[in-house]
């Protein structure tokens, strides 16, 4: 069974501060990665995908890939409390499944 | 010009019953899916549908029944409920199969 883990949380940093969600995964042969948001009793909302081993940048978030590690990040840069949700990770299963895993999501806490 | 919307927003039901989801989306994507969100927030593919076509059915109940009529269409028929099928129910799209999926606003479905 493939699986994609996050710590639940909650993530409590103060605002303005670098927010650090991380996800491990464990089919190894997964080539792509996505970070979603989801707020309470709302649906996902996707913030960036990533591919390649590396940093990729976009606005306040960087999404971090390590594959020989089998590992995904997500920062946020200068946290706001409007960021302050789920962050839901999620990796493309290998071998032509076509189908998303998702970790349970961590829970971001931006207090003032 | 909401890009993937569902209905009904909310369904309580009783045991037994049959209901349906409709979604809907308006992006002109190839591919959507439906999830399940338990309470426990695991997100989970039901099934997705690829240009009308079945292309994964996950190993849910056969009380859920799929229907695309078309390519901007994907509904979600489910017989004698039961009250494990009380979870949220996300419809998605995404342009090409195996690509960055967009979520409708869930239907929150309560079996009593």
């Amino acid at each position: 069974q493939k699986e994609v883990e996050q710590n639940s949380g909650p993530l409590s940093v103060p605002e303005g501060a670098i927010a650090s969600l991380n996800c491990t995964y464990s089919d190894r042969g997964s080539q792509s990665f996505f970070w979603y948001r989801q707020y309470s009793g709302k649906s996902p909302e996707l913030i960036m995908f990533i591919y390649s081993n590396g940093d990729k940048e976009d606005g306040r978030f960087t999404a971090q890939l390590n594959k020989a590690s089998q590992y995904v990040s997500l920062l946020i840069r200068d946290s706001q409390p409007s960021d302050s949700a789920t962050y839901l990770c999620a990796s493309l299963l290998s071998g032509g499944y076509n189908k998303l895993i998702f970790g349970a999501g961590t829970r971001l806490a931006v207090h003032p | 010009d909401t890009a993937v919307s569902q209905t009904p927003k909310y369904l309580v039901t009783q045991m037994g019953n049959d209901k349906s989801i409709k979604c809907e989306q308006n992006l002109g994507h190839d591919t959507m899916y439906w999830y399940k969100q338990d309470s426990k927030k695991f997100l989970k593919i039901m099934f997705s549908y690829n240009n009308k076509e079945l292309i994964i059915n996950e190993t849910v109940p056969n009380r859920f029944s799929p229907k695309s009529p078309d390519k901007a269409h994907l509904n979600l028929h489910i017989n004698s409920l039961e009250l494990g099928d009380s979870a949220v129910y996300f419809c998605a799209s995404s342009q090409v199969l195996a690509g960055s999926q967009f979520f409708g606003p869930g239907t929150r479905l309560t079996v009593l």
